[in-house]
């Protein structure tokens, strides 16, 4: 099952506007990631967020994090029609001896920005 | 740096056809990641390796789904017979071991008619 779930699954918005995209999971994780698709294209990396971290900056992207409710969110300010793309977050459970471990998506927003 | 190379792009195959598809990781990359992704059931991991050797195949949908990496900059992933269901597209993805991050190729579109 899917351990993120986006929220809204779809958000249409004008240039300019600012685009805010929640996340909840479920289970104890140790950090949390945004990824944007473009139509067509494979995955790319936007921001982490360590589960020890409430918020992030990135750009004109912020990111925070709320252990608590299991639950993050992505603001994406002064949006721009490039913006136009799905966002996923995902997750990676607590380390275990520093390997590498699978990371388990949601099912994504896609964000429309009309210019 | 070239990023994760996929290959084919698209492929379209009748039912029952053998499928294979390609990835080579970031070059010094030593976690290779596959995916799937459909409508119905978002991006489903499938399998992945660490250093050559899978880790986790528990994704993988059935016996007719197999993966190799017989080198550190070689991966495959077979279906063998198709069925329509298997229609997707198909991410590999690598990472450094101890890095968190996943760089994604641009997948492989494939529609089993």
């Amino acid at each position: 099952s899917q351990q993120g779930e986006e929220d809204p699954q779809a958000l249409s918005i004008q240039e300019g506007e600012n685009a805010t995209m929640n996340c909840s999971y479920k289970t104890s994780i140790n950090n949390l990631q945004w990824y944007r698709q473009n139509s067509g294209r494979g995955l790319v990396h936007l921001i982490l967020i360590r589960s020890n971290e409430r918020e992030k900056h990135s750009g004109r992207l912020r990111v925070t994090l709320d252990t608590s409710k299991k639950s993050s969110s992505l603001l994406i300010t002064a949006s721009r029609a490039a913006d136009t793309a799905s966002y996923f977050c995902a997750t990676g459970p607590p380390n275990s001896g520093g390997s590498n471990y699978k990371l388990t998506f949601g099912k994504g927003t896609l964000l429309t920005v009309n210019p | 740096d070239a990023g994760v190379i996929q290959s084919p792009r698209h492929e379209v195959t009748e039912m029952g056809q053998e499928v294979t598809l390609r990835c080579k990781p970031i070059s010094g990359h030593n976690s290779l990641f596959w995916y799937r992704q459909t409508m119905m059931r978002g991006l489903e991991l499938l399998i992945y390796f660490n250093n050559n050797v899978p880790i986790d195949d528990s994704g993988m949908p059935e016996d007719r789904f197999s993966a190799k990496m017989p080198n550190a900059s070689f991966s495959t992933l077979k279906i063998q017979p198709s069925e329509p269901r298997d229609s997707a597209v198909y991410f590999c993805a690598s990472s450094l071991v101890g890095r968190e991050t996943q760089y994604f190729g641009p997948g492989t579109r494939l529609l089993v008619l």
